[in-house]
């Protein structure tokens, strides 16, 4: 089935640092690719999507790069802020069997994130 | 424009009481997803609902869940005689329909506490 492999947190930064956040998929079909971010007492929130290969999605300053051939999308951020200090989790939807089902999220487990001033 | 809403956001239930979980989706939101986050995992896909309809229910527990997103009013997850496995998050989410992509907006999640 599908799955969502992304690194295991805590990660831990200084304000300005560069931020990458490894993700790697398995799935059947064409999937979507997605990163939600979750900020303490909050739902998650869609941060940045790519729907083929070699979109690049970007917002807020994060970028991610759908890779095919590696099974890929890492997340990057140039400069961290403090604001940043989140739970980010990598997500797809693939179409299942006869090309329905793209709407189930698979999400990977989460990282969280702290970034100190 | 409210963002979902899901109520209570902390629940507590011992064990073999039953828990009911509202959703309501955003205005104009006629399609609502909900999904479980066990600790230390990620969020598992549980049903998808349109008005009166279970369109998909298959990561649902064959047993004591079960869900509804009525004609008028919240959609609701219920989970009848409840066990300590059942403690998790639970997040609903919505969209406003069905294509090839459609964002899912997300509301707070329900945390379920069972004793």
């Amino acid at each position: 089935g599908d799955s969502v492999t992304q690194m295991e947190g805590p990660v831990t930064l200084s304000e300005e640092a560069f931020l990458t956040i490894n993700c790697t998929y398995t799935a059947t079909g064409y999937p979507s690719l997605f990163w939600y971010v979750q900020y303490p007492g909050e739902g998650l929130q869609l941060l940045l999507k790519a729907t083929k290969a070699d979109d690049k999605g970007s917002n807020k300053g994060f970028e991610a790069t759908y890779r095919k051939e590696t099974t890929s999308f890492h997340l990057e951020k140039g400069s961290v802020q403090v604001s940043d200090s989140a739970v980010y989790f990598c997500a797809l939807s693939a179409p299942g069997i006869g090309g329905g089902s793209n709407y189930k999220l698979t999400f990977g487990k989460g990282t969280l994130l702290t970034v100190n001033p | 424009n409210a963002g979902v809403m899901q109520n209570p956001r902390h629940l507590v239930r011992r064990r073999g009481q039953e828990a009911r979980l509202r959703c309501s989706p955003m205005k104009g939101h006629s399609h609502v997803y909900w999904y479980r986050q066990l600790p230390e995992e990620g969020l598992k896909f549980m049903v998808y609902l349109q008005k009166e309809n279970i369109i998909d229910e298959s990561g649902m527990p064959k047993e004591r869940f079960s869900a509804e997103f009525p004609k008028e009013g919240p959609s609701i997850l219920r989970i009848q005689q409840v066990v300590r496995g059942d403690s998790a998050a639970y997040f609903c989410a919505s969209s406003p329909g069905h294509s090839s992509y459609n964002e899912q907006f997300f509301g707070p999640g329900t945390r379920l506490t069972v004793l």
